[in-house]
């Protein structure tokens, strides 16, 4: 099993851009979240998904759009780039609830806003 | 809210020694608590968990206590080693809020 795959691994963008983060899962987990994470700041969940169809905001929701077509993929579109969204984001896969089971971290991609 | 407060930020230790990082929280009716370790340039892997029914749970040379009382929670790794080198981070959920809340992690550095 590949686990959780990220893509890009890197991207730069300049302000007002938009852009996709993909993630996939090749382990039929249900649950899928996106975190970012900051310096100093941990990691800030800023949307899940309980299942195929359903998506619900995290603590940082501003920004970010969502949506689960598919049990495997769950990406990530920031609709008008700015530089406060500059952060490394992750996305995390769980077979239960994701607040009370291992959740499966991808690899991060690095996004830079100018 | 459920807020998790980690220290300290930064901990070097020689190898050999023990390893102590400290969490608490602050919603009661949180009730699972996993800890996660991050390598450079990787994501997160949990490496112990815990729930509110117990109150300390091993795995090798990793420990972790809970006391629910207080409200906080620890890391134990005895006997380093470079390679735990590491940023590691504690999270509670299960409160009234539900999702996953991590504090802001601790950078350890073992040296040879």
């Amino acid at each position: 099993n590949a686990g959780v795959t990220q893509t890009p691994k890197f991207q730069v963008l300049k302000t007002g851009q938009s852009m996709t983060l993909q993630c996939a899962q090749d382990m039929n987990h249900e649950y899928m979240s996106w975190y970012r994470q900051d310096p100093g700041m941990g990691l800030r969940l800023i949307h899940y998904s309980v299942g195929a169809g359903i998506t619900d905001q995290g603590e940082v929701p501003n920004g970010y759009n969502v949506s689960r077509s598919t049990t495997e993929d769950f990406p990530l579109r920031l609709l008008s780039a700015a530089p406060s969204q500059t952060s490394v984001y992750f996305c995390a896969s769980s077979y239960g609830d994701h607040s009370g089971d291992t959740q499966y971290f991808g690899p991060g991609t690095r996004l830079t806003v100018l | 809210g459920e807020n998790v407060e980690q220290h300290p930020s930064t901990l070097s230790v020689q190898e050999g020694d023990s390893a102590v990082i400290k969490c608490t929280y602050s919603d009661s009716a949180s009730n699972y608590f996993p800890w996660y370790k991050q390598e450079l340039g990787k994501g997160p892997q949990l490496i112990i968990d815990i729930r509110s029914n117990v109150g300390e749970k091993k795995d090798q040379r990793i420990a972790v206590t809970l006391n629910k009382t207080a409200k906080h929670f620890s890391l134990h790794i005895t006997e380093t080693q470079p390679e735990d080198s590491a940023v590691y981070f504690c999270a509670a959920s299960g409160g009234s809020q539900g999702n996953l809340i991590f504090g802001k992690g601790t950078k350890l550095s073992v040296k040879p």
